[in-house]
């Protein structure tokens, strides 16, 4: 079964522009989560889709959007980009069954990332 | 709230000796947690994950955790450390609600020597 996967691997940009990344889920996986990783901050969660709606949202500004499209895969979204949105960007798969509460934790799958630098 | 801290930054160990990786939680709820890998320039791989049904947790590449309440501690280990080992190691827990919200740990830096 194929893995995560994400588009563009590596990304340069210049602040004020605006970049879209893609992911595409494990084939039955209808979740999708988004984190950034930067040396300073760490892993952040940014946002959560399941079935097309963001069910969770991470502490990020307006500028950061997402969404979802029927066949799971996800797009997320920065505007007028700063400095500090030089990261990389990791998105996750998971069955998300709602349902599954009280079976286990929902195991979640990574991709490769897509590096972002603006300058 | 959730929150997981690592206690170490850096660890070094020789190959072949035992790899102990240091991580307390922070949970008002039965917490699920996750030990994941990252190695330079890839994505997250998961290790294990703590289910409450054994405190004691295997996963992949003969690393093993052991969920311990009374410590509130989820450390990770493995008998022999092998140079493949050499990565980042993330200690993680999962926010209640049925959501898939992850709370990440800084981070341990794993060097193995020859």
């Amino acid at each position: 079964k194929a893995g995560v996967t994400q588009t563009p691997r590596y990304l340069i940009k210049t602040r004020g522009q605006q970049v879209t990344l893609s992911c595409s889920p494990i084939s039955g996986h209808r979740s999708v989560s988004w984190y950034q990783q930067t040396p300073g901050q760490g892993l952040q969660f940014l946002f959560e889709y399941f079935s097309e709606t963001q069910r969770n949202k991470g502490n990020f500004p307006g500028r950061f959007s997402g969404r979802q499209f029927s066949n799971s895969r996800s797009e997320m979204n920065v505007s007028t980009l700063e400095l500090g949105d030089s990261a990389l960007y990791l998105c996750a798969s998971s069955l998300g069954d709602p349902l599954r509460r009280g079976i286990g934790p929902d195991t979640q799958y990574f991709g490769p990332g897509t590096r972002l630098t603006v300058l | 709230a959730q929150s997981v801290t690592q206690l170490d930054s850096h660890v070094s160990v020789s190959e072949g000796t035992p790899v102990l990786l240091r991580c307390n939680y922070s949970s008002s709820y039965s917490p699920s947690l996750f030990w994941y890998v990252q190695h330079p320039n890839k994505g997250l791989q998961l290790l294990l994950k703590y289910t409450s049904a054994a405190t004691l947790v295997k996963g992949i590449n003969g690393f093993e955790a052991e969920f311990k309440k009374s410590e509130t501690s989820f450390h990770l280990t493995k008998p022999s450390a092998h140079m493949s080992d050499a990565a980042e190691y993330f200690c993680v827990v999962r926010t209640p609600g049925g959501y898939n919200k992850l709370i990440f740990g800084a981070g341990t830096r794993l060097a193995v020597h020859p």
